[in-house]
């Protein structure tokens, strides 16, 4: 079983509407929990950092839930630039980053 | 945010010659770089830690002989790829993090093909 688990999609979702991505995790030690961006052939780029209470940043919201060992993402009023593969991240007790496979989301106009 | 470079940002080498790509941190200084490799519809894979003036430390599976790292200041490592063959091709990309945040900034990706 892999560390961290994503469904890999693709996600085609019309534009404007709300989509929620899932993530699992195995290492209940996990320290820190963030989602990611990754254009296709780009570098991946930080998008939210994920806390227990739960955090949201204009159309984002990021959620944990610790006793269940996931994460989610939910993006509302999506939009055409919202479309990439979205990553999901944990730190292990070493700070050390494990990604999972990603989430590809297709917005169509 | 943070500014990481890394050049070159493609590299199209032939089989057996090798291949150095460097990673700077730009308006910080990392006390930790990182390299991964991704392949198509993949995930990231780490291949290696380093720590400026130590010794990287490699993941499983990762060849040191074959992936030269060195991280001699805070500002700058390089990853070289020695002997490079087809199945080296890949998307490599550097991070590093800062001394007080486990955030880590990417670099834009270095895209090495190897023929």
């Amino acid at each position: 079983r892999k560390e961290v688990e994503q469904d890999p999609g693709p996600f085609n979702v019309p534009e404007g509407a709300t989509v929620a991505f899932n993530c699992t995790y195995s290492n209940s030690a996990s320290q820190s929990f963030f989602w990611y961006r990754q254009d296709c052939r780009k570098e991946p780029k930080l998008l939210m950092s994920v806390y227990s209470s739960g955090n949201e940043d204009g159309r984002f919201t990021a959620q944990l839930n610790r006793a269940s060992q996931y994460i989610s993402l939910l993006i509302r009023d999506s939009k055409l630039s919202d479309s990439a593969t979205y990553l999901c991240v944990v730190t292990r007790s070493n700070y050390q980053l494990i990604w999972g496979a990603g989430t590809k989301l297709i917005i169509k106009p | 945010g943070a500014v990481v470079s890394q050049h070159p940002s493609r590299v199209i080498c032939k089989s057996g010659t090798s291949v150095k790509i460097e990673c700077r941190s730009l308006d910080f200084q990392a006390t930790t770089m990182f390299w991964y490799r991704q392949f198509p519809k993949q995930s990231l894979m780490l291949m290696a830690t380093s720590n400026e003036g130590s010794k990287a430390t490699y993941e499983q599976g990762v060849e040191k002989d074959k992936f030269l790292i060195n991280h001699a200041s805070l500002t700058l490592s390089t990853l070289t790829v020695t002997s490079a063959h087809p199945e080296d091709s890949s998307f490599y990309i550097c991070s590093a993090s800062a001394p007080e945040g486990v955030e880590q900034y990417f670099g834009p990706g270095t895209r090495l093909t190897v023929t």
